[in-house]
């Protein structure tokens, strides 16, 4: 069984600063992908950035990017510039290629600071 | 296009009663999947249905069970409710095309059994 560990319970940047969320992920298979979301207060979960494990290349979106390290099953999430909105609760998720489910880790709460 | 939707946003349901959950998602997404989600256990599969058929199925006892239509609407039924039912129930959907595996999410509904 696949697992996801967020091991930063809670983290805290300034304004405009850069904050990196960490997450690790155990699997056996060799086909599967990589996800961040964000959950607001109260607010809508949001898709934040997606890595397709066969690609090497990094994904970015504006503000945000990960590092992708397949060898030692590392998933983090960097967040430049970081503004008020940022803050929300970001979970790390895994789906497998020939599973239909996500598995998510217990989530990172990061809260931008004025 | 619409997001997903879920309906009712908010039910409050007694022990031993039964609810069932509404989700329709976006438009050209024939998959459904369903989540749990309360501050001690996270965010947890609950199952996935594509084309009216349950594909995958969580670690949850047989009170939780759900269906999905032609138009790919999907329902949740919770049987028998028991106080640690209270929870958010998210739905999201799924494209499924052209390898796009991303899944998006409704704004949930917040369930309490009293």
């Amino acid at each position: 069984a696949q697992t996801v560990t967020q091991s930063q319970p809670e983290m805290s940047v300034q304004e405009a600063e850069t904050v990196t969320l960490s997450c690790t992920y155990d699997t056996s298979e060799s086909n599967y992908y990589l996800f961040w979301y964000k959950q607001p207060p109260s607010r809508q979960m949001i898709l934040v950035i997606r890595q397709e494990a066969y690609k090497q290349q990094n994904a970015t979106e504006n503000r945000f990017s990960v590092n992708f390290q397949k060898a030692a099953k590392s998933f983090s999430l960097k967040i430049s510039d970081s503004q008020l909105g940022d803050t929300a609760m970001y979970f790390c998720a895994f789906k497998g290629g020939s599973n239909y489910k996500l598995t998510f880790g217990k989530g990172t709460l990061l809260t931008v600071n004025p | 296009k619409a997001g997903v939707t879920q309906t009712p946003r908010y039910l409050i349901k007694t022990r031993g009663q039964q609810v069932t959950l509404s989700c329709s998602p976006i438009s050209g997404h024939r998959s459904v999947s369903w989540y749990q989600q309360t501050p001690g256990q996270g965010l947890q599969f609950l199952f996935e249905y594509f084309s009216e058929t349950q594909r995958n199925k969580g670690n949850f006892p047989g009170r939780f069970s759900g269906r999905q239509f032609s138009n790919s609407r999907s329902e949740m039924n919770v049987s028998t409710l028991e106080l640690g039912d209270s929870a958010l129930y998210l739905c999201a959907s799924t494209l499924l095309d052209r390898g796009n595996h991303e899944q998006y999410f409704g704004p949930g509904t917040r369930l309490t059994v009293t």
